[in-house]
């Protein structure tokens, strides 16, 4: 599975929309782009996913580049209980999906 | 519809001794992982299963077995404890390759 890289800390104000990048140059063709979401103690909770076209559902809107090299997670109007650490990993879509590693995300902190 | 159950939530081991994570799903997922989390860490695969009777290494499986001999249950036994294997416990589910995880709430061990 492709390595990502993702800032370790960001701050968004109340009401804003939050970007979050996450860098996955290595990504190869069968790989698609997961971002979950870890509030304190909790478990995971999965957000959204894409493959090369930009996806949105109830929670967030994902932006990938056309050379999918990158990708945006985007949270259209932050409240405080957005405040979490956010993953963004990329794993393959095939019998191998099983192998997901996470990183150490980024800590996003949205401030009142 | 419970989603992902593990159990105990929290447990203390001496070290030396062994014991077995639960971990189970009622949504016929047949993709399943299990994944330890150290305080300010991020997550780290220790195995995973694409289905029952499969199963395969991640990042950190030593000193950890486990079987699938069901779609519904991953167990996850640690065999001769360490206090290196104090940390949180994250059992994961996933009905196909495209589709993000569904995590358990998680085991807190503590190796004393």
């Amino acid at each position: 599975d492709a390595k990502t890289t993702q800032p370790p800390s960001m701050d968004c104000a109340e009401g804003r929309a939050a970007n979050l990048p996450c860098n996955h140059s290595t990504i190869s063709g069968n790989e698609y782009v997961y971002w979950y979401r870890q509030i304190h103690s909790q478990g995971p909770q999965y957000i959204i996913h894409g493959l090369k076209n930009n996806e949105t559902n109830e929670m967030a809107s994902l932006i990938i580049t056309e050379d999918r090299k990158s990708s945006t997670l985007i949270l259209p109007h932050a409240t405080l209980r957005d405040t979490a650490v956010y993953y963004c990993i990329v794993r393959a879509g095939n019998t191998n999906a099983g192998k997901s590693t996470f990183g150490d995300g980024t800590t996003l902190t949205v401030k009142p | 519809n419970a989603g992902v159950t593990q159990t105990p939530k929290f447990q203390v081991l001496k070290t030396g001794q062994s014991m077995t994570l639960q971990c189970a799903q009622d949504m016929n997922h047949e993709y399943m992982s299990w994944y330890r989390q150290d305080p300010g860490m991020g997550l780290r695969l220790i195995h995973y299963s694409v289905g029952a009777g499969i199963t395969d290494q991640g990042e950190v499986p030593n000193g950890y077995n486990v079987s699938r001999s069901t779609t519904e249950d991953f167990p996850l036994r640690l065999l001769s404890a360490a206090p290196s294997q104090t940390s949180v416990y994250f059992c994961a589910s996933s009905y196909t390759p495209e589709y993000g995880y569904t995590f358990g709430s998680g085991t807190r061990l503590t190796v004393v």
